[in-house]
C-alpha cells in the first residue's frame, strides 16, 4: 500500500541548532503538505506545495524555517537556528489532483517528533 | 474562511458501549467533503471515514457511521461497541470544492476508552 514517507522519525537537538526533516509523498501526489502539531492540539499548516511550488506558506516563521520541493516530489523543511518552542511533532501529508479518482482525503506520513533542548 | 469547530476536548467510554463526537462547521459551499482522523498515541494519523456532501446517505464504516445534517453543518461522528484500540485523538477536517487543495482541521476530541 502506498505511504507516506517521512524521516527521521524521532530528533533531539539543542537550541540554536540547524534541523531537517525528509517526506516522500505518495507517488504521483501533487499536493504536498507540512503541518506542525503542537501535543494535544490539531495540525496547523506550515507550508503547502502544489508540484515544485509554494502555494501557501503565511504560517511559516520564513525568519528561521525554509522548505523545498526542488523536482516536485519529496520535500525538506529546515529549521535554522531551533529554538524551544519549535518542540512538536512536524507532519508531511499529501493529496492526489481534482478527479474522479480523488477519493478527497489527505494522506499523513508517521510524522518526525522534535525535541529541542 | 471555513472553520472547523470540536466542542468535546475530552471523552470517555466504557468498552463495548458507544460513543458519540460532535463537529460542526461553517461554509458558504454547497459540495464539499468531510472527515473524521484518528490519531493513537505517537502514532500516524489516519482516515476513519469520509462524508461527501452531496450524498444524502450517512457514511458507515463497520463500528463507525456519522450523522450528516447538511442544513446543520453538523458531521458527528458514532463509535459503536468501543474497543481499547479506540483511543485516540479524532480530527474533524473539511475539504471544499473551491479550493480543492485547502483543509481545514477541529481541535480535535480525546478519546478514552475504560475496560
Amino acid at each position: 500500500e502506498a505511504e507516506v514517507a517521512q524521516s527521521p522519525r524521532y530528533k533531539i537537538t539543542e537550541k540554536s541548532q540547524a534541523v531537517a526533516f525528509w517526506c516522500d509523498p505518495i507517488s504521483g501526489h501533487a499536493t504536498l503538505y507540512w503541518y506542525r502539531q503542537i501535543l494535544g492540539q490539531g495540525p496547523e499548516l506550515l507550508v503547502q506545495f502544489q508540484d515544485e511550488s509554494v502555494v501557501d506558506d503565511s504560517q511559516l516563521p520564513k525568519d528561521r524555517f525554509s522548505a523545498e520541493r526542488l523536482k516536485g516530489v519529496d520535500s525538506t523543511l529546515k529549521i535554522q537556528p531551533a529554538e524551544l518552542g519549535d518542540s512538536a511533532m512536524y507532519l508531511c501529508a499529501s493529496s492526489g489532483s481534482r478527479g474522479v479518482a480523488n477519493t478527497g482525503e489527505l494522506f499523513f506520513g508517521e510524522g518526525s517528533r522534535l525535541t529541542v533542548l | 474562511a471555513q472553520t472547523v469547530t470540536q466542542s468535546q476536548p475530552e471523552m470517555s467510554v466504557q468498552e463495548a458501549e458507544t460513543v458519540t463526537l460532535s463537529c460542526t462547521y461553517d461554509t458558504s459551499e454547497s459540495d464539499y467533503y468531510l472527515f473524521w482522523y484518528k490519531q493513537p498515541p505517537s502514532r500516524q494519523m489516519i482516515l476513519v471515514i469520509r462524508q461527501e456532501a452531496y450524498k444524502q446517505q450517512n457514511a458507515t464504516e463497520n463500528r463507525f457511521s456519522v450523522n450528516f445534517q447538511k442544513a446543520a453543518k453538523s458531521f458527528s461522528l458514532k463509535i459503536s461497541d468501543s474497543q481499547l484500540g479506540d483511543a485516540a485523538m479524532y480530527f474533524c477536517a473539511y475539504r471544499g470544492l473551491y479550493n480543492f487543495n485547502k483543509f481545514y482541521f477541529g481541535s480535535g476530541t480525546k478519546l478514552n476508552v475504560k475496560p
